[in-house]
């Protein structure tokens, strides 16, 4: 039971290059998410989806896009990267029904690096 | 709109004492989730203690507890005979809870707690 993992875990890319964070979860959750965080900044929520072929924005959608083919799996595309997209990325899943048993696990994060 | 106050950027605490790490939130809902996670240096998120708005008692999970005082709209945490190992960035958030659905969650900007030997 990996929980929730992330590829890649570090990547360098240039302004204007595109590439695609991959997030998979195997406790069956209902709910993926992705947040990113900056130095003196809590956690905000890029995009997010509450099952398999939905996806909603967040709170900083801009220059993101998302899909979610597969309930296990969510992914976060950059199509023309540019430096203020440098960030921690954390993927989180939770099964949606709210309460003190849904809580949302984390990913170990992707740290990225636009020059 | 929900919003996450955590007003101390950095706590230092001396090895076994106890330490109290302040949350405040804005919302106009009634009903809502409060919650503490830990970040320690090698990043990963850390769930610690979950708080219902209806919740009567204070949550506590071993050495956690939040002190809830729903009146002032705050969620203190409080960690008791700190350790080595707490020393890290935590995060009070917040969601929405109505019925069914649930909003998402609402991070503040966190608290660098520190533990001296």
């Amino acid at each position: 039971n990996a929980g929730v993992t992330q590829t890649p875990k570090f990547r360098v890319l240039k302004t204007g290059q595109s590439m695609t964070l991959l997030c998979a979860q195997d406790m069956n959750h209902e709910y993926m998410y992705w947040y990113r965080q900056d130095p003196g900044m809590g956690l905000r929520l890029i995009h997010y989806s509450v099952g398999e072929g939905t996806t909603a924005k967040g709170e900083v959608p801009d220059g993101y896009n998302v899909s979610r083919l597969k309930k296990q799996n969510f992914l976060l595309g950059l199509e023309s990267a540019a430096p203020s997209q440098t960030s921690v990325y954390f993927c989180a899943s939770s099964w949606g029904g709210g309460g003190r048993t849904d809580t949302q696990y984390f990913g170990p994060g992707t740290r990225l690096t636009v020059l | 709109a929900q919003k996450i106050t955590q007003t101390q950027p950095g706590m230092f605490v001396q090895e076994k004492e106890a330490v109290t790490l302040d949350c405040t939130y804005d919302t106009s809902d009634q009903s809502y989730g409060l919650f503490w996670y830990k970040q320690p240096s090698s990043g990963e998120m850390i769930f610690l203690i979950y708080q219902g708005s209806y919740d009567e008692q204070n949550a506590t999970e071993g050495r956690y507890s939040l002190n809830f005082q729903k009146a002032r709209k705050s969620a203190n945490l409080v960690i008791s005979a700190s350790q080595l190992g707490d020393s890290a960035m935590y995060f009070c958030a917040m969601r929405v809870e109505d019925g069914g659905s649930q909003g998402n969650l609402i991070f503040g900007k966190g608290t660098k707690l520190s533990v001296k030997p």
